[in-house]
């Protein structure tokens, strides 16, 4: 059964303070991973997408990981308009469509 | 492009009432998806759809149905509510080929009492 573990649960940064999100995943044979943001009341909106280990991907502040085992998103000087909770998922190969999410980081990021 | 949009946002049922939650995508996406979404459980699938007129269940299908009759809807009906299915509900779309990035709805608030 694929699982997705992200830590921590919550995480509260002052503004400018760098730091990284973890995602540890187990899944037969990783088609990808996916990293989405999520604001209150709104649905998961896309980030990126990494498909093999030892790739990154990067857009404004934040920049993404991939290992064997794990993803990192990245926050490089973090703003307040970047708190928000950060969901990870993965997709296994074969499967062209299930995803299968953690339970995400709640990142708030004080002025 | 609206993406995708989900109507109603909110709603509140009786237990044993019926209803359903209508999903649109303007964007030609192949694939369609619906989840809930509860404190501390994460995003789970319910059901889903590889193409029009097909349906599968997903992760936690029980007390749900689903349908596509045309590529950019997909349905989602409640039965007979119950208290355990207050959720948020989110429709997901994506491609059939290349990326498989899904992309969602604004979600619906579902209460049961």
């Amino acid at each position: 059964e694929d699982q997705v573990t992200q830590s921590p649960e919550a995480l509260r940064l002052q503004e400018g303070e760098s730091s990284s999100l973890n995602c540890s995943y187990t899944v037969s044979g990783l088609r990808g991973l996916f990293w989405y943001r999520q604001d209150p009341g709104k649905g998961p909106e896309f980030l990126f997408t990494l498909y093999s280990a030892g790739e990154e991907k990067e857009k404004e502040r934040l920049k993404a990981t991939l290992t064997k085992k794990e993803s990192f998103l990245h926050i490089t000087a973090p703003k307040p308009e970047d708190s928000a909770t950060y969901l990870c998922a993965v997709q296994a190969g074969g499967s062209n469509y299930k995803l299968t999410f953690g339970k995400g980081t709640l990142l708030t990021v004080n002025p | 492009n609206a993406g995708v949009t989900q109507t109603p946002k909110f709603r509140v049922l009786k237990t044993g009432q019926s209803m359903t939650l209508l999903c649109a995508q303007d964007m030609n996406h192949e694939y369609m998806y619906w989840y809930r979404q509860d404190p501390g459980m994460g995003l789970r699938l319910i059901h889903y759809s590889v193409g029009e007129g097909t349906t599968a269940k997903g992760e936690v299908p029980d007390g749900y149905n689903v349908s596509r009759l045309k590529k950019q809807n997909f349905l989602l009906g409640l039965e007979s509510a119950a208290p355990s299915q207050t959720s948020v509900y989110f429709c997901a779309s994506s491609r059939l080929a290349g990326d498989y990035e899904q992309y969602f709805g604004p979600g619906t608030r579902l209460t049961v009492t």
